[in-house]
């Protein structure tokens, strides 16, 4: 079964805007972690934000900031006021805690363009 | 080292070779993982040292995929008898354990 969803192969925003990048997720752990990367042609995994399972308050990192609705199993990225350099792949990953591991695991990714 | 570093960054090897793919985690991160991306999808997760060991290596998907990290820093992926199939973006990222991972740049390997 898969893990991450992310159901939006290609988005597009006007520069500016806001948009939202859909995650949903699967895990019977009630501690888990969610994270989102940025990778850009240049093929480098950016690190943007991470959300603890047992964080209230949803994160936020500067222009970006994570929806995390625990009852949905969602965890949807926020792109506020988007820029031209925010074109790129988006990756959600989870982190599940069992027997100790900790890898990533990750979805399929969502292409974002900005329109000037 | 600043980053994970990641050698060499492109190779090309021909159906049936045998290849080397290097990862120079951060200093003092415990934790180093592989990852296969394909073109167009996620990363794929191979396998996870904590320390020397394998932790998790249920990602390897045949026997023809070994990875090693002999003295807990240094990791090597090492690829037998490749095939057209195994070309892909092999991501290398190292963790404290307490959160984030840094990845490397990635090798581009193809086969043809």
């Amino acid at each position: 079964a898969q893990k991450i969803t992310q159901t939006q192969p290609g988005m597009f925003v006007q520069e500016k805007e806001a948009v939202t990048l859909d995650c949903t997720y699967d895990t019977s752990d009630q501690s888990y972690g969610l994270f989102w990367y940025k990778q850009p042609s240049s093929g480098e995994m950016i690190f943007l934000i991470y959300q603890g399972s047992y964080d209230e308050q949803n994160a936020t990192e500067g222009r970006y900031s994570l929806n995390f609705q625990k009852a949905r199993k969602s965890a949807n990225l926020v792109i506020s006021a988007s820029q031209l350099g925010d074109s790129a792949m988006y990756f959600c990953a989870m982190r599940e805690f069992e027997g100790g591991y900790n890898k990533l695991i990750f979805g399929a990714g969502t292409r974002l363009a900005v329109h000037p | 080292g600043a980053g994970v570093s990641q050698t060499p960054s492109n190779k090309v090897t021909e159906k049936g070779k045998y290849v080397e793919l290097r990862c120079d985690p951060i200093s003092g991160h415990t934790a180093l993982y592989w990852y296969r991306q394909s073109l167009g999808q996620g990363p794929e997760f191979l396998i996870y040292f904590q320390g020397t060991g394998a932790a998790d290596d249920s990602g390897l998907p045949n026997d023809r995929f070994f990875a090693v990290r002999p003295e807990g820093s240094v990791s090597t992926l090492k690829i037998q008898r490749t095939e057209r199939g195994d070309s892909a973006v092999y991501l290398c990222a190292s963790g404290s354990g307490k959160g984030g991972y840094t990845f490397g740049s990635g090798t581009r390997l193809t086969v043809v």
